[in-house]
């Protein structure tokens, strides 16, 4: 398997324009989740997916993030308008959902996404 | 709420030298614990995890032992090399609260010839 494949790699925007982030998961995986990393703040949980519906997006830092998942192999993050704080690396993540106790579902995580907004 | 706490970094070593990073826990229930790792420039990956008390995760000679009586998870290698240069994270995850991963602050290891 390819692994999560996310793209673009990098992106350079500037302030106010809208910026859109994709994933595809593993295949198989029902479960997705978006992260967010910076020096100051680390690494943020921003929303995650089980079988395509979103569960806790509680991360989502405000209504200027939006994200989706129309099907099983893909989804996006959005942000619009987009500003500089928002720059940042976006990691997305996929899992196998096994739900027994005991045994631990394992993240997958891509590459990430480098975000300048200037 | 359930949380991770690791040391704080950067950690710098010499080559071949005995690694330890702290990482202890607070949890309500009984969580599987996992360590990944992030090289530079790369997303993060599995090391090692450990899913009930007593139990040791153990991969590419880094160790970690599920201490339930002092909440911990401490990350051990007994001789590291350049190549271990990365950042460490410990995270939890509580069974039955689906996928979800707490994870710790990370701490950046630094080994030099």
């Amino acid at each position: 398997d390819a692994g999560v494949i996310q793209s673009p790699r990098h992106e350079v925007t500037e302030m106010g324009q809208e910026v859109t982030l994709r994933c595809k998961p593993i295949s198989g995986h029902n479960s997705l989740f978006w992260y967010r990393q910076t020096m100051m703040r680390g690494l943020e949980l921003l929303i995650y997916f089980n079988n395509n519906v979103p569960i806790d997006d509680s991360g989502m830092p405000e209504d200027r993030f939006s994200a989706k998942m129309p099907n099983a192999s893909f989804s996006t993050l959005k942000i619009q308008p987009s500003e500089p704080r928002d720059s940042a690396v976006y990691f997305c993540a996929s899992s196998l959902a096994v739900g027994l106790v005991g045994l631990a579902n394992i993240q997958y995580f891509g590459a990430g996404t480098r975000l300048s907004v200037l | 709420g359930d949380s991770v706490t690791q040391m704080e970094g950067p950690v710098t070593l010499s080559e071949e030298a005995f690694l330890t990073i702290n990482c202890t826990y607070t949890a309500t229930g009984y969580p599987s614990l996992f360590w990944y790792v992030q090289y530079p420039g790369e997303g993060l990956q599995l090391l090692l995890k450990a899913t009930k008390a007593d139990d040791k995760g153990s991969n590419k000679g880094f160790e970690a032992t599920y201490r339930k009586e002092t909440t911990s998870f401490h990350l051990e290698k007994g001789s590291v090399q350049v190549s271990d240069s990365a950042v460490y994270f410990c995270a939890l995850q509580l069974t039955g609260g689906g996928n979800k991963l707490t994870f710790g602050t990370g701490t950046q290891l630094k080994v030099e010839l």
